[in-house]
């Protein structure tokens, strides 16, 4: 059981190329999560998802898209990077909660530092 | 809006000691959950403790405990037998009842243990 792995690790980005993040969790969780990490800041949320096929935008999804074709895999895509996108990304997985008073766990990938030149 | 502020960006404390760290957060919602999460030098973000907002016993879990205040909008870490391995950043987020389970996070606090 792997958890929620994150491809790549570590990429370097020049202005205006564009990459695809991957996260995929092995654990059957249907909640899917973006975040983006700076210095001095909490997680922000980028885009996240409930199900398979859907997709929705968090606190700050400009400059991204994302795509849930399966229910493992959830993509983050950088169509022109800009530096202002060099942070460190992280995706989390959730079970979908079956009773108004759960709180079932984030758990979270080990993050994919990007720098954009 | 719902906000969360970690006021202290550092602290520091001897090993095998107590350390609190703060988390204050601002919601006008009365259903909720909060959370400290650990981040280790790896980066691998680690759940270590949550709480209820309807829950007015603290949560426990072996070393770590909260002290929650509702009405004051506290929730704060205790670390009791303060360990090499808890030098970490630490970051206390919120969760709305009813948010499709979107944590709000605060800046986090940097956890420094001295040998």
């Amino acid at each position: 059981n792997a958890g929620v792995t994150q491809t790549p690790k570590f990429r370097v980005l020049k202005t205006g190329q564009s990459m695809t993040l991957l996260c995929a969790q092995d654990m059957n969780h249907e909640y899917m999560y973006w975040y983006r990490q700076d210095p001095g800041m909490g997680l922000r949320l980028i885009h996240y998802s409930v199900g398979e096929g859907t997709t929705a935008k968090g606190e700050v999804p400009d400059g991204y898209n994302v795509s849930r074709l399966k229910k493992q895999n959830f993509l983050l895509g950088l169509e022109s990077a800009a530096p202002s996108q060099t942070s460190v990304y992280f995706c989390a997985s959730q079970l979908l909660e079956v009773s108004g008073w759960s709180y079932n766990e984030q758990f979270f990938g080990p993050g994919t530092r990007l720098t954009v030149l | 809006a719902q906000t969360v502020t970690q006021s202290q960006p550092e602290m520091s404390v001897q090993e095998a000691e107590t350390v609190t760290l703060s988390c204050t957060y601002d919601t006008s919602e009365s259903d909720y959950y909060l959370f400290w999460y650990k981040q280790p030098p790896s980066r691998q973000m680690i759940l270590v403790i949550r709480q209820e907002a309807y829950k007015q016993q603290n949560a426990t879990e072996n070393r770590f405990s909260v002290n929650f205040q509702k009405a004051a909008k506290s929730f704060s870490l205790k670390i009791s037998d303060s360990q090499l391995g808890d030098a970490a950043m630490y970051f206390c987020a919120y969760r709305s009842a009813d948010s499709n389970y979107q944590l709000i996070w605060g800046a986090g606090t940097k956890l420094i243990i001295k040998p």
